[in-house]
Order: structure tokens, then sequence, then C-alpha cells
């Protein structure tokens, strides 16, 4: 079976400080692994994804995640948050083509001027 | 390419009445998804088609929900009848024969 956690649902940062949002899966294969973003009142839109290549992987708008098998984590960073940052992430999980997602409950980032 | 249409993007209707909501998938994704989005319960899958066959259905809430996928360019998620716990925000996702769920707007629907 599949599963994400994230890990705090609600995130404060300053305007200019580190971003870092909180996801681990669980998974029987090797996973595909998903960061969106939802700004209000807006569907979800695809950050960025892990499949199976680097596992450093750059996304847009400046953030990157990190695959790591050892700790079964795909963390979300970023080095300077924007005020145009705040919205709500979701961390999924996939097996891969066509294949359903299991998404986790969502972290909403404020950035605190 | 337009993206993936929903429509209506708002409902407001009375319990008991028949919704209708609408997908168009990305031309050329095989595969559909529809979702739903509450605070209490985050985002849930309710059923998705691959080929416009249903491949798993085990989210639909109860009998009072149905969807149809009649072709590859059309989808529908219906509920009759409606309920005022059925107010939502329900989003259609596509994907093309690779990995990424590419996301409508969504659709708000809420019920009095």
């Amino acid at each position: 079976a599949q599963s994400v956690t994230q890990l705090g649902s609600h995130v404060s940062v300053s305007e200019g400080a580190l971003v870092l949002l909180r996801c681990n899966y669980s998974s029987s294969v090797p996973p595909y692994l998903f960061w969106y973003v939802q700004y209000p009142n807006q569907g979800l839109q695809l950050l960025l994804k892990y499949t199976s290549a680097a596992t450093l992987v750059k996304g847009i708008n400046g953030f990157e995640a990190e695959f790591k098998k050892s700790e079964t984590s795909f963390h979300l960073t970023k080095p300077s948050a924007h005020m145009s940052d705040a919205a709500e992430y979701f961390c999924a999980v996939s097996e891969g083509t066509g294949n359903q997602f299991y998404f986790g409950t969502g972290t909403s980032l404020t950035v605190i001027p | 390419d337009a993206g993936v249409i929903q429509s209506p993007r708002h409902e407001v209707t009375e319990m008991g009445q028949e919704v209708t909501l609408r997908c168009k998938p990305i031309s050329g994704h095989n595969s559909l998804f529809w979702y739903r989005q509450t605070m209490m319960r985050g985002l849930e899958l309710l059923i998705y088609f691959n080929n416009n066959v249903p491949i798993d259905d085990s989210g639909m809430p109860e009998d009072r929900f149905s969807a149809k996928m009649p072709n590859a360019s059309f989808s529908t998620l219906k509920i009759q009848p409606s309920e005022p716990r059925d107010s939502a925000v329900y989003f259609c996702a596509s994907s093309p024969s690779t990995d990424t769920q590419y996301f409508g707007p969504g659709t708000r629907l809420t019920v009095l």
C-alpha cells in the first residue's frame, strides 16, 4: 500500500527565509513522487516530480526536492521565500504510468513580510 | 492547449436536486480522475478512468454518485439526489501515458 505523510499542516516563514516542507512516503515499489501547489480558488499545479532519475529535482518558482530512499522522504525546499509562495502544498506518490495518486493532507505555507 | 476544462465553475443547488459536473480532459490524455476536496477530508480520489473505462470507483461515497466517460474528450460526475454534505470543490484531472496528472480549475458545489 502507498501513503504519504506531510508533517506540519501549517508552516510560517519570513520573507527571504528558507522554506522546508516535509513529506514522507511509504511504497511497496519504487515510487514516483510529486509536489503540487494550490493557490486560493485554483486547481493543483505541478511543482516538480521524481521518476527514478536524478535524486535532486528542480521545479518551477525556485523550488527543489530531494529523494532520499533511506529516509523515505521527499522534502520540498526553497532558499528564499517570496510572498507569492503563500499557498497550499501537496505531496503525492504513485506507482507510475496510469496509476492513481495518493495525496498527503497538504501543508499551508504562510509567508510573513 | 487549454488545459483541463471543467464546468460549471460554481454550482448552487438545493438538497434533493440532481447535479451534473462536466470535464473535458487534455486532448491525447488517456487517464481521467475525479477528486473531491473539503476542509475536513482534504483531497479524495473518487474514481478514475483509463481509456474511458472505469478502473477504480472505490472512492465514490455512495450510490448517489455516478461517473461516466462516454468518449475520450468528455466525462461527467453526477450526484442524485444531492445533500448538503456533498458541498465541496470537485476537481477533474487528466494524465497522458506517463506519470503526471494535470488538474482542472475545479467546480465549487454548494448544496443548500
